[in-house]
């Protein structure tokens, strides 16, 4: 299996700042990389799609980047509602495989 | 409304089975491949099962295969996840996804999700 690394684990920011997480695969994964916004007890949300395509209805302050094993979230500006958890997964290989989460909270 | 509702968790003891039902509506169901993703209290995601648009094709993960079995009823809009010889490590909430692809490809990834049913195995 894929093992997907998140980094950092948990981050605080305040409105308005520029936020960066960063997720690594254990091979290359070329542009197979998703990402999904989670909040406390809700169901996860697709923002990012193959490594940096905006799924429907996601604000443009969030972008996606990379390939092969780095690749990168970005909110260019953090909102009120963004404080929650931040996956990235692949769909390059079976099984699909999760990071283990990036918590961004309020500083 | 486009929609996926999970039902049919609870507590079981472990050894015991249960089975779940996610209903679909506000899209077309039968085009599309559909997976069991679940979240452990406290922990992060992982992928269950997935099952193409018409039927044909099943993956399970490792943790999972010869124990759960993942069925669908295009007629009733209805996905279902038959869970045989449960174990504590099955504690989770459980959500139905919807695959991003359609009759062509799987995509392996998620653009709708339900909200979850928890299933808890204790004695």
């Amino acid at each position: 299996d894929i093992q997907m690394t998140q980094s950092p684990s948990s981050l605080s920011a305040s409105v308005g700042d520029r936020v960066t997480i960063t997720c690594r695969a254990s091979q290359s994964i070329s542009s197979y990389l998703n990402w999904y916004q989670q909040k406390p007890g809700k169901a996860p949300k697709l923002l990012i799609y193959a490594a940096s395509s905006l799924q429907s209805g996601v604000p443009s302050r969030f972008s996606g980047s990379g390939s092969g094993t780095d690749f990168t979230l970005t909110i260019s500006s953090l909102q009120p509602e963004d404080f929650a958890t931040y996956y990235c997964q692949q769909s390059y290989s079976t099984p699909p495989t999760f990071g283990p989460g990036t918590k961004v909270d309020i500083k | 409304q486009v929609q996926l509702v999970e039902s049919g968790g609870g507590v079981v003891q472990p050894g015991r089975s249960l089975r779940l039902s996610c209903a679909a509506s506000g899209f077309t169901f039968s085009s599309y491949g559909m997976h069991w993703v679940r979240q452990a209290p406290g922990k992060g995601l992982e992928w269950v099962a997935v099952i193409s648009y018409d039927g044909s094709n099943k993956y399970y993960a490792d943790s999972v295969k010869g124990r759960f079995t993942i069925s669908r009823d295009n007629s009733k809009n209805t996905l279902y996840l038959q869970m045989n010889s449960l174990r504590a490590e099955d504690t989770a909430v459980y959500y139905c996804a919807k695959d991003k692809g359609g009759v062509t490809r799987t995509y392996w990834y998620f653009d709708l999700w339900g909200r979850g049913t928890l299933v808890t195995v204790s004695s």
